[in-house]
């Protein structure tokens, strides 16, 4: 199947600071891809809408300006959180459609700790 | 707008034991449906999926049919194993892509 990578996997970094993390679509293309979050024992909530070519779509209550989203190519998005504080630490997922049934496939995830 | 409820856990089971997990749905037009996995750490990996009316996913032993009449996809294996121990989601997805998930069931398999 299709395959999606994060990178990286896990990151910690100092309140205040700025955190990039890749979503990459290994062996297909993905004009749009997804970014969630989860929260411990929770289930993923969707961030946004990441479009080539053009700006992303937030999902109500989600801050454009906190969660930067870049579609640079048919095979990367980034998401960027400014200005880290801790309560932005979670589990950040990215996820990409692929195929005729609108399956999904998901990158293992990105880890974020802010102290 | 779309929706999904999914049965509560924590869910804990004995090996060999039947797993039944309910989940209803939601939404307009004609969504697919699809289980998702999670295991300790790691990213979703897709189950099991099916697309229309009566459709019946499976896969390592899972199953789940989509019933229109019920609006429901309830996940069901015959004999767990501890390696089955993980995270549970189901999960519907309409014409825009995007994933709407149920709150997710933790499954715990003893030996």
């Amino acid at each position: 199947g299709a395959v999606v990578s994060q990178h990286p996997s896990w990151v910690i970094c100092k309140s205040g600071t700025s955190v990039k993390i890749e979503c990459r679509s290994l062996d297909f293309q993905a004009t749009t891809m997804f970014w969630y979050r989860q929260f411990p024992k929770q289930s993923l909530m969707l961030m946004a809408t990441s479009n080539e070519g053009s700006k992303a779509t937030y999902e109500q209550g989600v801050e454009k300006d906190k969660f930067l989203i870049n579609h640079a190519s048919l095979t990367l998005s980034t998401l960027t959180v400014t200005s880290a504080h801790p309560e932005d630490s979670s589990f950040y997922i990215c996820s990409a459609p692929s195929g005729s049934y609108n399956e999904q496939f998901f990158g293992p995830g990105t880890r974020l700790t802010v102290l | 707008g779309n929706s999904v409820t999914q049965m509560e856990g924590p869910v804990t089971l004995s090996e060999e034991a039947f797993l039944t997990i309910n989940c209803t749905y939601t939404a307009t037009g004609y969504p697919s449906l699809f289980w998702y996995v999670q295991y300790p750490g790691e990213g979703l990996q897709l189950l099991l999926k099916a697309t229309k009316a009566d459709d019946k996913g499976s896969n390592k032993g899972f199953e789940a049919t989509y019933r229109k009449e019920t609006t429901s996809f309830h996940l069901e294996k015959g004999s767990v194993q501890v390696s089955d121990s993980a995270v549970y989601f189901c999960a519907l997805v309409s014409n825009d892509y995007k994933l709407s998930f149920g709150a997710g069931t933790t499954v715990t398999v003893r030996a």
